[in-house]
C-alpha cells in the first residue's frame, strides 16, 4: 500500500460547483498534513495545512480523520484559477526527530466555464 | 527576503555528461530537501540534508547520484554519467526547523532533460 494515496482525476467540474478530494495515508503516527497546490509542474506551493478540528480558509476547507486514515478538501464555488493539481502530504515525525513528507501523485483538477 | 533559489531553471545534458543542480534554502534555514518528479508523476523524497550533513538519502538511486550542503554556499544535487530516465523536474525545499508542523518552502525547480 502506498504512504499516501491520491485519485490522480481529472475532476472536470463547471464553474461554481462545488468539489471534494480525499486523500488515505498509511502511517498511522503521521503527525501533520497539509495540501499544496502546483500549477503545471511548477513549484508546489502550500494551500493550507489540516488540522484535527477542520479548518476553513475563504472557498476551502480542510478536514483530517485520524481514525479512518484520510484527510480531505472541498472547495467551494469554483473559479477557473483553481484549476490546478492538489498535492496531498503527510508528515511522519520519524524516530530520528526529522521530517520526511511524502506527497501523494496529485489530483488534477480543471474548471470548466 | 528571498525564497528558495534554484539554478539553473532548464538543463540539457547529453547521455553520459554531468549535470549539478544548485538550491539555496530561504535566509534562517537549515534544513534542505530534494525531490524528483518525473512526467505525469507525483514528487518522490529523494533526500534530506543539514549543513554539512546528510541525514536521509533513502530516495536517491544508488548509484550515479549524490548531495551535499556545505558549511558555506548552496546545497548540490550532482548526477553523473546522466540517463534518459533521469530527465524529470528537480525540487529543492526548505524548512526552518523539523517541527510537527514546519512547513516546507519550494524553489522554482530544475527542469533536466537529457538528450
Amino acid at each position: 500500500r502506498k504512504e499516501v494515496e491520491q485519485d490522480p482525476g481529472p475532476f472536470n467540474v463547471p464553474e461554481g460547483a462545488t468539489v471534494a478530494f480525499n486523500c488515505t495515508y498509511s502511517n498511522s503516527a503521521s503527525q501533520s498534513f497539509f495540501w499544496y497546490r502546483q500549477d503545471c509542474r511548477k513549484e508546489p506551493k502550500l494551500l493550507m495545512s489540516v488540522y484535527s478540528s477542520g479548518n476553513e480558509d475563504g472557498r476551502f476547507t480542510a478536514q483530517l480523520n485520524r481514525a479512518s486514515q484520510y484527510i480531505s478538501l472541498l472547495i467551494r464555488d469554483s473559479k477557473l484559477s483553481d484549476s490546478a493539481t492538489y498535492l496531498c502530504v503527510v508528515n511522519p515525525l520519524y524516530s530520528g526527530g526529522y521530517q520526511k513528507v511524502t506527497f501523494g501523485i496529485g489530483t488534477k483538477l480543471q474548471v470548466i466555464p | 527576503n528571498a525564497g528558495v533559489m534554484q539554478n539553473p531553471r532548464h538543463l540539457v545534458r547529453r547521455r553520459g555528461q554531468e549535470a549539478r543542480l544548485r538550491c539555496s534554502p530561504m535566509k534562517g534555514h537549515s534544513h534542505v530537501y530534494w525531490y524528483r518528479q518525473l512526467p505525469e508523476e507525483g514528487l518522490k523524497f529523494m533526500v534530506y540534508l543539514q549543513k554539512e550533513n546528510i541525514i536521509d538519502e533513502s530516495g536517491m538511486p544508488k548509484e550515479r547520484f549524490s548531495a551535499e550542503f556545505p558549511k558555506e554556499g548552496p546545497s548540490i544535487l550532482r548526477i553523473q554519467q546522466v540517463v534518459r530516465g533521469d530527465s524529470a523536474a528537480y525540487f529543492c525545499a526548505s524548512s526552518f526547523g523539523t517541527g510537527n508542523n514546519e512547513k516546507l518552502f519550494f524553489g522554482s525547480g530544475t527542469q533536466l532533460s537529457v538528450l
